[in-house]
């Protein structure tokens, strides 16, 4: 089975740097992906990362180390706006579509 | 750009009734899969579709039923609905399995 876990709450200030850990065990590993959601909205594509290192993507970078089941997403340049929960999902190797396995969700709150 | 639709985006039924959600994928996307989120809740995997195919199935009730028409829609039935239904129901579409996953704005279900 699958176990994602991510700390429920974070508070940052605004323009500041934020990191948001995620922790994983799987039986099957084939990708970890970020999105980001807001209350009452469609969780948004941030990132994908398939092999260890860093991805980058404007005020967005993710990590990932497989051997050690850990991925974070690292935001800067905190804006207002970037207030939402942050989900770590993992896709599923034994899934014939790469079905996504969610975290609890990272609650951020940007303060100014 | 082109994005998931789904309707209705807001659905009130009663106990014991019958509702039908809908999703049109991104243009060119072949698979398609649903996600309940319950208020607090992490998104779970319900079904997936590849290529009018089912393909995964995950915590999907037995009341609960799905398919993938010939222009790639999909339609989630859900009969005999309990009050613990009420939840956001999300539509997902990638342009092949294990791609990245595109989620639709969700159709808000409320069970009274």
């Amino acid at each position: 089975g699958q176990n994602i876990d991510q700390p429920t709450e974070m508070t940052a200030t605004e323009g500041a740097i934020v990191q948001i850990n995620c922790t994983y065990q799987t039986s099957g590993f084939n990708g970890l992906f970020w999105y980001q959601q807001h209350a009452g909205e469609a969780p948004t594509f941030l990132s994908y990362n398939v092999l260890d290192g860093l991805e980058e993507k404007g005020r967005f970078s993710s990590f990932l180390s497989r051997s050690k089941g850990y991925s974070y997403l690292l935001l800067k340049e905190l804006q207002m706006k970037d207030s939402a929960s942050y989900l770590c999902a993992v896709r599923d190797r034994t899934s014939n579509t790469g079905k996504l396995i969610f975290g609890q969700g990272t609650t951020l709150q940007v303060k100014p | 750009a082109a994005g998931v639709i789904q309707s209705p985006r807001h659905l009130i039924k009663e106990k014991r009734e019958t509702a039908t959600l809908k999703c049109y994928p991104i243009p060119r996307h072949d698979t398609v899969y649903w996600y309940q989120q319950g208020p607090g809740q992490d998104p779970q995997f319900l079904i997936s579709f590849y290529e009018k195919m089912q393909s995964d199935k995950g915590s999907i009730p037995d009341r609960f039923s799905a398919q993938q028409f010939s222009d790639y829609h999909s339609e989630l039935n859900m009969s005999s609905l309990e009050l613990g239904d009420s939840a956001l129901y999300f539509c997902a579409s990638s342009q092949k399995p294990s791609y990245e996953q595109y989620f639709g704005p969700g159709t808000r279900l409320t069970v009274t």
